[in-house]
C-alpha cells in the first residue's frame, strides 16, 4: 500500500477549481520535494509539476502545486475536459531511500 | 528530445523470469539515472528500483530479492530482471528517465521521472 495518500477521486465541473490533496511524513514530503503526474487513459504518466510548484515548459498554468509541512496539494483551476485523468504525487522517501508515489487520484468532469 | 522505448515480452510463465530492456534514444544514457516503475492493471504506480549509467544501482525493498537491473552504454539501454515471477506482477511496465540533484558535487537521484517510455503489458500466466 501507498504511504503517500491521496483521496480516490474528485470531481468538478467545467470552468471549475479543484483540488487534490497528498498527505504523507517526515520522511518523505516532510523533508523532500513533492512532484505531481498526470495520466491520460491508456497513456504513460507525464511529469505535471516538480519540486513542489514548478511547472515544465508546456505545463498550462492553470495547474500549480504546493506544500505544507507533511501535506501538498495540486490545484486545477479553470477545469476542461481534457483534465479527466489519474493524478499522482510522489517523493523521495528517506527511509525507503527511493522514490514513493501516492495511489492516484481519478478526477471526472462533470 | 529523449526518448525510452521498452522491449520484451508480453507473456511470462510463472516462476520464470520477467526481462526487459529500455532503449533511449535522442540522447546519451551517460550522467543520468534510470529507472523500472510498473502498474499493475486498474492500479496505481509502483518504483521498482533505478540505476546510474556507471552501473550502480537501488531497488525496492519489497522486490530487492527479486530484482536486477543493468546498463549497456554502449547501446544505450538499460535492462530489467524480475526472477521467480507471479500472477501478482502482471502490470504494465515503464522505463523513466530520473532526475537528479547534486550536492557538493556529488550526482544523487532526484525524486521524479521524465520522460517516461509508453510502457509494456507483460501478463504471468501459464
Amino acid at each position: 500500500q501507498s504511504v503517500l495518500t491521496q483521496p480516490p477521486s474528485a470531481s468538478g465541473t467545467p470552468g471549475q477549481r479543484v483540488t487534490i490533496s497528498c498527505s504523507g511524513s517526515s520522511s518523505n514530503i516532510g523533508s523532500n520535494y513533492v512532484y505531481w503526474y498526470q495520466q491520460l487513459p491508456g497513456t504513460a504518466p507525464k511529469l505535471l509539476i516538480y519540486r513542489n510548484n514548478q511547472r515544465p515548459s508546456g505545463v498550462p498554468d492553470r495547474f500549480s502545486g504546493s506544500k505544507s509541512g507533511t501535506s501538498a496539494s495540486l490545484a486545477i483551476s479553470g477545469l476542461r475536459s481534457e483534465d479527466e485523468a489519474d493524478y499522482y504525487c510522489a517523493a523521495w522517501d528517506d527511509s525507503l531511500s527511493g522514490p514513493l508515489f501516492g495511489g492516484g487520484t481519478k478526477l471526472t468532469v462533470l | 528530445q529523449v526518448q525510452l522505448q521498452e522491449s520484451g515480452p508480453g507473456l511470462v510463465k510463472p516462476s520464470e523470469t520477467l526481462s526487459l530492456t529500455c532503449t533511449v534514444s535522442g540522447g546519451s544514457i551517460s550522467s543520468y539515472y534510470w529507472s523500472w516503475i510498473r502498474q499493475p492493471p486498474g492500479k496505481g504506480l509502483e518504483w521498482i528500483g533505478y540505476i546510474y549509467y556507471s552501473g550502480s544501482t537501488n531497488y525496492n525493498p519489497s522486490l530487492k530479492s527479486r530484482v536486477t537491473i543493468s546498463v549497456d552504454t554502449s547501446k544505450n539501454q538499460f535492462s530489467l530482471k524480475l526472477s521467480s515471477v507471479t500472477a501478482a506482477d502482471t502490470a504494465v511496465y515503464y522505463c523513466a528517465r530520473m532526475g537528479s540533484i547534486t550536492i557538493f558535487g556529488v550526482v544523487n537521484p532526484g525524486g521524479w521521472f521524465d520522460p517516461w517510455g509508453q510502457g509494456t503489458l507483460v501478463t504471468v500466466s501459464s
